[in-house]
């Protein structure tokens, strides 16, 4: 089977950094995605990564291992309107993608 | 600004009353999906048209159907609509299909309520 894992929920502190992971177990990989979705909203796109490394955009940055299966979304001085669930999804190798269940930030002042 | 747009953004419906979901987008891309999510899930792909060649995931129920008339038009059509069916609807829109690196760009839903 082709499966994301990311935790469920995770809370922080406005001002502080958070880091969210994302291990994944497809067939084949051909780049990963990370998505910010707000309750009740549609999901945006806020990163990708094909090569393994950091990519840096802002106050988010992407780091992705392929050889590990493993990416995480590192957010720096956390804003409460940073509260979102973060959605991680993986293109196999058949060009299809496959979305993690997302990870339910809870940014605390 | 290029957009996806969807409508309606609320809609309710009766239990076995059909419906249709629209979805239009000003991109131009040729990729067109169509996601159900349910609460704290990941979106689940019904179906996808690059340009015009339909694509049905093999677990999308024949109650689910899907109309392109053209490049910028989409439409969801639920012909018996279960309390099951009850959940966001999610139009997304990409250059390449995924390749490349070519993002999804969502519109922003049709909630869907089934009483």
């Amino acid at each position: 089977g082709q499966n994301i894992d990311q935790p469920t929920e995770m809370t922080a502190t406005e001002g502080a950094i958070v880091q969210i992971n994302c291990t994944y177990q497809t067939s084949g990989f051909n780049g990963l995605f990370w998505y910010q979705q707000h309750a009740g909203e549609a999901p945006t796109f806020l990163s990708y990564n094909v090569l393994d490394g950091l990519e840096e955009k802002g106050r988010f940055s992407s780091f992705l291992s392929r050889s590990k299966g493993y990416s995480y979304l590192l957010l720096k001085e956390l804003q409460m309107k940073d509260s979102a669930s973060y959605l991680c999804a993986v293109i196999n190798s058949n060009y299809q993608l496959i979305w993690g269940a997302g990870t339910k930030l809870i940014i605390k002042p | 600004d290029a957009m996806v747009i969807q409508n309606p953004r609320y809609q309710v419906t009766q239990f076995g009353k059909p419906v249709t979901l629209s979805c239009s987008q000003t991109l131009n891309h040729n990729v067109m999906y169509w996601y159900q999510q349910k609460s704290s899930q990941a979106p689940k792909l019904l179906f996808h048209y690059y340009d015009k060649d339909f694509n049905n995931e093999a677990d999308t129920p024949d109650n689910f159907q899907s109309r392109r008339p053209n490049t910028s038009f989409c439409f969801l059509d639920i012909r018996s609509p279960g309390l099951g069916d009850a959940a966001m609807y999610l139009c997304a829109t990409s250059r390449e299909g995924g390749t490349g690196g070519s993002p999804l760009h969502f519109g922003n839903g049709t909630r869907l309520t089934v009483t």
